[in-house]
């Protein structure tokens, strides 16, 4: 059964603490997306990845921080440098250049 | 710079009617557009896309419609069911760079009443 798996669900950071979302794939696409979404707000790219160690900012990189060492794989980590990320954060992929882009359930991140 | 816009926060239509979900773009680089539905504390669905070639693509229930000259796409959905109640996102991809930048809308909240 193909899909996409963040987790965890919830997440809580304190003040001053990096923390890693994960996100998994077994759909066999290249390329995979971190959204960040705020309430009324649209979703918003922070951080894309066409292949295997190679990503590239979106348009809200600042704070945060990927990698992306397997073709499955690629964790997000908000760092302390991140002043406001309380937020639902979404994970996505597509085929290579393909144009759908396939969502993970999310990951709800608040501040303590 | 909000390049693709949902006017509409919240729509509220009756069951069997039909449902008609509006966005605009302003970006004129954009070649394919795409609607999403999302439901609470889950992730987007794809639903329907629609290239700028096109001025309709129709899936069951669900017409896109593109009018280039307005920069204004539409979704219908026809007849609006219970389960069409979700937050519906429209999302726009500039050609230039490719499939990894999709743009996407502030949202509409659809809900059905029975």
């Amino acid at each position: 059964d193909g899909g996409i798996t963040q987790s965890p669900k919830y997440l809580f950071r304190k003040e001053g603490q990096n923390v890693t979302l994960s996100c998994e794939q077994n759909l066999n696409h290249d390329a995979m997306y971190w959204y960040r979404q705020d309430p009324g707000q649209g979703l918003r790219l922070i951080y894309y990845s066409q292949i295997v160690n190679d990503f590239q900012k979106g348009d809200i990189a600042e704070g945060y921080s990927v990698s992306r060492e397997k073709k499955e794989s690629f964790p997000l980590t908000v760092t302390s440098a991140q002043k406001n990320p309380t937020a639902f954060y979404l994970c996505a992929s597509s085929v290579g250049q393909g144009n759908i882009q396939y969502f993970g359930a999310g990951t709800r991140l608040s501040v303590l | 710079d909000q390049q693709v816009k949902q006017n509409s926060p919240s729509l509220s239509v009756q069951e069997g009617r039909i449902s008609i979900l509006n966005c605009d773009y302003t970006n004129s680089m954009f070649d394919y557009f795409l609607w999403y539905k999302k439901y609470p504390a889950e992730g987007p669905t794809f639903l329907i896309s629609i290239s700028s070639i096109k001025d309709k693509n129709e899936d069951g229930r669900f017409t896109v419609f593109l009018n280039k000259s307005a920069k204004h796409l539409s979704l219908h959905i026809v007849p609006s069911q219970p389960g069409d109640s979700a937050v519906y996102f429209c999302a726009a991809r500039p050609y230039f760079q490719g499939a990894q930048k999709l743009v996407f809308g502030q949202g509409t909240r659809l809900t059905i009443n029975p």
